[in-house]
């Protein structure tokens, strides 16, 4: 079965500054899809990144970039110019292509920002 | 607006007493979902409906059911809620789930349980 692991419990950044969380995973699969999800205060799950594991290229979104290294199967979130906004509990989550299984969730990084 | 809601947003029973949670989409996503959300565990399955009257158990199915009557609307149904099963729910969609791609699970709000 696949496991997600989140070694980071807690991570704390100063604002303006980078910050990157880690992930790993482990499956046997070939076709899977990498996400990572932010959950505010507010408890709702937003998504803020996802990666094919078929794509060579890390993807990015603004100012969240991710580090896809399939062999060592890694995943890390770096955050650019932190802000208070990013402050949160940062999910990274495993799906496997071509099944209906649910997203496989790591048990979460909680960021802090400092002002 | 693209959304997923769920209601009720909080919820306090008590040990026994059946309800429902509903979940509901609006973008004619064929994929829907059902977590739960505990402190140490993270997110875990629950039930999975792949489209209409097409539903499969996930990693923790035991003490609910589900219903997909119509491809919008995704219940969870706890018949007879026990403490163990005080948590925050979410439901999830996707626009379908195919052979070689996944597509990105959308969030509802979630739902807050307490069971006495």
């Amino acid at each position: 079965a696949q496991t997600v692991t989140q070694s980071q419990p807690e991570m704390s950044v100063q604002e303006a500054e980078t910050v990157t969380l880690s992930c790993t995973y482990d499956t046997s699969e070939s076709d899977y899809y990498l996400f990572w999800y932010k959950q505010p205060p507010s408890r709702q799950m937003i998504l803020v990144i996802r990666q094919e594991a078929y794509k060579q290229q890390n993807a990015t979104e603004n100012r969240f970039s991710v580090n896809f290294q399939k062999a060592a199967k890694s995943f890390s979130l770096k955050i650019s110019d932190s802000q208070l906004g990013d402050a949160a509990m940062y999910f990274c989550a495993y799906i496997r292509g071509g099944g209906a299984d649910g997203l496989t969730f790591g048990k979460g990084t909680h960021l802090i920002i400092q002002p | 607006e693209a959304q997923v809601t769920q209601n009720p947003r909080y919820l306090i029973t008590v040990t026994g007493k059946k309800l429902t949670v509903t979940c509901s989409q609006n973008m004619n996503h064929e994929y829907m979902s059902w977590y739960r959300q505990d402190p140490g565990l993270g997110l875990r399955q629950i039930y999975y409906s792949m489209n209409v009257e097409v539903t499969d158990k996930g990693d923790v199915p035991e003490g609910y059911k589900v219903s997909r009557k119509e491809k919008r609307n995704f219940p969870l149904i706890l018949e007879s809620p026990s403490p163990n099963q005080t948590s925050l729910y979410f439901c999830a969609s996707s626009l379908r789930v195919y052979p070689t791609r996944q597509e990105t699970q959308y969030f509802g709000p979630g739902t807050r349980l307490l069971v006495l």
